[in-house]
């Protein structure tokens, strides 16, 4: 079956103490991305990768670190979290330019949970 | 740049009536739009997408949605109303297909009174 996994799916933390969300899809995207979803906020991107050891910022990257050493995985770092990352994480993926893929659809994880106290 | 206004952070209907929901979009370029629904505790499925073909798109499950340049907007319907139809959606504006970026809106939840 064609998925994105993200692991854990619900996560309790205090701040300051490093964690990182994973991230994998079994469809060779080359596209990756994540998301953070905040009530009244929609959806806002983090980072992006167009492909292996390829990414760049979203619009809020601040206070995250992303990594693409594999095409199947994009995990999301946490370096020092604060409160403010309390939030709802989402990882997609889709077909990227390289494979000459024009498809837009973005292939959604079920979401992380994430609370820092 | 571009952004997307969704109006309404919450629409009720009753089962079997008509469902809009709003969007209208800025974009100095041609956009790609789309919409994608939230179903409780899961993550978003892509409900149809706007490419520049026909200004009148179809997606899933009986939702189409509308082009209209002169307004800038893409606005979802549905004639008819399903209680599996409650759930959050998103409009999402894009600069081409294969963007890197993707803008989405606040989002709108439904809900269907029975």
């Amino acid at each position: 079956e064609a998925q994105v996994t993200q692991n854990p799916r619900y996560l309790i933390t205090v701040t300051g103490k490093k964690l990182t969300v994973t991230c994998s899809q079994n469809m060779n995207h080359e596209y990756m991305s994540w998301y953070r979803q905040d009530p009244g906020l929609g959806l806002r991107q983090i980072y992006y990768s167009m492909n292996v050891e390829v990414t760049d910022k979203g619009d809020v990257p601040e206070g995250y670190k992303v990594s693409r050493k594999e095409k199947r995985n994009f995990p999301l770092i946490l370096e020092s979290p604060s409160p403010n990352q309390t939030s709802l994480y989402f990882c997609a993926s889709k077909v990227g330019l390289l494979a000459g893929g024009t498809t837009d659809t973005q292939y959604f994880g079920p979401g992380t949970r994430l609370t820092v106290l | 740049a571009q952004s997307v206004t969704q109006l309404g952070s919450h629409v009720s209907v009753s089962e079997g009536a008509l469902v809009l929901l709003r969007c209208n979009y800025s974009s100095s370029v041609p956009p790609y739009l789309f919409w994608y629904v939230q179903y409780p505790n899961q993550g978003l499925q892509l409900l149809l997408k706007y490419t520049s073909a026909a200004t009148l798109v179809k997606g899933i499950n009986g939702f189409e949605a509308e082009f209209k340049k002169s307004e800038t907007s893409f606005h979802l319907t549905k004639p008819s109303a399903h209680m599996s139809d409650a759930a959050e959606y998103f409009c999402a504006v894009s600069r081409y297909s294969s963007a890197s970026k993707i803008i989405f809106g606040s989002g709108t939840r439904l809900s269907i009174r029975p």
